[in-house]
């Protein structure tokens, strides 16, 4: 166990949809990362949070965009849901600008 | 732009033997360097990481790595292997990124199958 938490595990929904996913980081990191992965992409990071600020940006599709708050959970938003979105999920958090720790993953399904 | 070659895309072995997988990268700077392991509808769990110092790094359930500046290598070795390894394995390599941040560009993976 990481320490990092995600919700939901599992998320099925239509394309065209719109959806929310969650992240708690560990305890005290304030890095929060979002990767996305895919069979045929891999693992391709798409935004990194810190402190509440956007940091460094990926290959983030103009549909999806996150935040980062106070509390320093963040959220994942995805919208204007296609197919091809369907994918793992994973945050990540770190407590200085090194070790990333991951997250066990939302799993979404796009039908 | 740093990027990640894992030259196998499956390894399979005979549980007790020796196994090594093999990362190379690209960068024109000093790099940090990780193997994550990935088990079935799980995440992404860290074996091992070189940030500097001793380039023989070991890791969790064994594992260990060598850095190789000159080969651009990290090649995961354990010198015996269980059934519960069977895993898929990443190697990542980290990147400063315009804005104070940085991210983690990963290779395509290893599946590593261990049999009986």
């Amino acid at each position: 166990d990481s320490g990092v938490t995600q919700t939901p595990k599992h998320l099925i929904t239509a394309t065209g949809q719109r959806v929310t996913l969650r992240c708690s980081p560990r305890s005290g990191d304030l890095s929060v990362y979002w990767y996305q992965q895919s069979l045929d992409q891999g693992l391709q990071f798409l935004i990194q949070y810190y402190n509440g600020e956007e940091r460094a940006k990926g290959n983030i599709l103009e549909r999806f965009s996150a935040q980062q708050f106070p509390d320093l959970h963040s959220e994942l938003n995805l919208s204007s849901l296609e197919l091809g979105d369907s994918a793992l999920y994973f945050c990540a958090s770190s407590p200085r600008m090194d070790t990333q720790y991951f997250g066990p993953g939302t799993r979404l399904t796009v039908l | 732009a740093q990027s990640v070659t894992q030259l196998d895309s499956q390894v399979p072995v005979f549980e007790e033997a020796p196994v090594e997988l093999r990362c190379n990268y690209s960068s024109s700077v000093s790099v940090y360097l990780f193997w994550y392991v990935q088990y079935p509808n799980q995440g992404l769990q860290l074996l091992l990481k070189y940030l500097s110092g001793s380039t023989l790094v070991k890791g969790i359930n064994g594992f260990e790595a060598e850095f190789n500046k000159s080969q651009t290598s990290f090649h995961l070795r354990k010198p015996s292997v269980h059934i519960s390894d069977t895993a898929e394995y990443f190697c990542a390599v980290m990147s400063r990124v315009t804005g104070g941040g940085n991210k983690l560009t990963f290779g395509t993976g290893t599946q590593l199958k261990v049999e009986l």
